[in-house]
């Protein structure tokens, strides 16, 4: 089946400093990859969706110079949280779709997370 | 816009009991709906798709436009469903973005 990575999958780090975090699709070209933040006991919020090549589309609330998503190429999007504070400390997931078929929903397939502290 | 009610934040049966998690959703159109498991210590996989009319795993969706639901169901539970189940939707033309419910935990106890 299509395999998401992601990493690192912890990491810890000082407050105001910034942190990459790499998503991955390991036997598929992913056309579009999206971005959720978890809380603890809470359902996943969507961050960003990013598009191969293109600049990222943020939901409302997303502070794009916060989260710089990029999607350079068709099998790996990055997430980087920016002058990192206490309250970015979350679970974030990535997952990546092979793409939309007009308007025929295809399948997200989810990386496992990265617990991300910010101390 | 789009929401996702899932009003159960756990849910507790016994094995071999019957299993119904509820799920909502408002949605001017028509929407897909999908039903996605994160088992203990695991990533977050799909069960289940409206379209696909299928059981997997023994479980079941309908989607019920009427009363705009689409409840998962399995008659009969077994200790391996245990997990965190999260009820979601994707709009046509949404650009296969999903919003997700807030998951019901499904504990089935021996």
């Amino acid at each position: 089946g299509a395999v998401v990575s992601q990493h690192p999958s912890r990491v810890i780090c000082k407050s105001g400093t910034s942190v990459k975090i790499e998503c991955r699709s390991l036997d598929f070209q992913a056309t579009t990859m999206f971005w959720y933040r978890q809380f603890p006991k809470q359902s996943l919020m969507l961050m960003a969706t990013s598009n191969e090549g293109s600049k990222a589309t943020y939901e409302q609330g997303v502070e794009k110079d916060k989260f710089l998503i990029n999607h350079a190429s068709l099998t790996l999007s990055t997430l980087t949280v920016t002058s990192a504070h206490p309250e970015d400390s979350s679970f974030y997931i990535c997952s990546a779709s092979p793409g939309t078929s007009g308007g025929t929903y295809n399948e997200q397939f989810f990386g496992p997370g990265t617990r991300l502290t910010v101390l | 816009a789009q929401r996702v009610t899932q009003p159960e934040k756990l849910l507790s049966v016994f094995k071999g009991a019957p299993v119904e998690l509820k799920c909502n959703y408002s949605y001017s159109g028509s929407p897909e709906l999908f039903w996605y498991v994160q088992y203990s210590r695991q990533r977050l996989q799909l069960l289940l798709r409206h379209i696909s009319r299928e059981s997997i795993k023994g479980f079941t969706a309908d989607l019920n436009k009427g009363e705009t639901s689409f409840h998962l169901k399995k008659p009969f539970a077994q200790e391996e469903d245990s997990a965190m189940y999260y009820c979601a939707l994707s709009g046509p033309g949404g650009g296969n973005k999903l919003t997700f419910g807030t998951g019901t935990q499904l504990k089935v106890e021996l």
